[in-house]
């Protein structure tokens, strides 16, 4: 079974500091890797995913993450937030089935991370 | 090109009662997978369907079925709901099965159930 651990329930930051959010995985099977983030009464939105290929990923909005997979880990950073990114951000999971490719859409998500950014 | 769409976006309803939510995937997209959202439980699966069948399931009780019809909208019913039933139910939707397709998820359908 897979699982994903958000190690931060809240961060805050100051404007235009660094922020990195932390996120564990755990998976007997193949994994692609996901953060997404959601404003106050809206959806989910893709800010990067991991498939295959380099571990660092660049996202929107100027946030990356980096794949590693000895230590089962998919931090999010920014180098510079904005009072904008105040946010809730998920780290997510799914696993694919088969060397075919086909995967099940189910997403497994950490607890989430609020990040707030005072001026 | 429009997004996921939900209707309604907030609903009231008192214990005992039943309640449809739907959802309209992304024009093309052929999987509809629907989740729950609560302060204490986070995010949960609730079931995905493609191409009308459903596809796999959550670890939720029987009173949460859904259903997908030929032009891909989906429908999800909760019947004889619970004060634990309320929730921001999130849709979302996806063009194919493989393992790169993304997921774009809608704005959610807030159920209050008093």
């Amino acid at each position: 079974a897979q699982s994903v651990t958000q190690l931060d329930s809240q961060v805050p930051v100051f404007e235009e500091a660094p922020v990195e959010l932390r996120c564990n995985y755990s998976s007997s099977v193949s994994v692609y890797l996901f953060w997404y983030v959601q404003y106050p009464n809206q959806g989910l939105q893709l800010l990067l995913k991991y498939l295959s290929g380099s571990t660092l990923v660049k996202g929107i909005n100027g946030f990356e993450a980096e794949f590693n997979k000895s230590q089962t880990s998919f931090h999010l950073r920014k180098p510079s937030v904005h009072i904008s990114d105040t946010a809730e951000y998920f780290c997510a999971g799914r696993n694919f089935l088969n060397a075919g490719g086909t995967s099940y859409g189910k997403l497994t998500f950490g607890q989430g991370t609020i990040l707030t950014v005072h001026p | 090109k429009a997004g996921v769409t939900q209707t309604p976006r907030y609903l009231i309803k008192t214990r005992g009662q039943q309640v449809t939510l739907s959802c309209s995937p992304i024009s093309g997209h052929r999987s509809v997978s629907w989740y729950q959202q609560t302060p204490g439980q986070g995010l949960q699966f609730l079931f995905e369907y493609f191409s009308e069948t459903q596809r796999n399931k959550g670890n939720f009780p029987g009173r949460f079925s859904g259903r997908q019809f030929s032009n891909s909208r989906s429908e999800m019913n909760v019947s004889t709901l619970e004060l634990g039933d309320s929730a921001l139910y999130l849709c979302a939707s996806r063009w194919g099965s493989y393992k790169n397709n993304e997921q774009f998820f809608g704005p959610g359908t807030r159920l209050t159930v008093l």
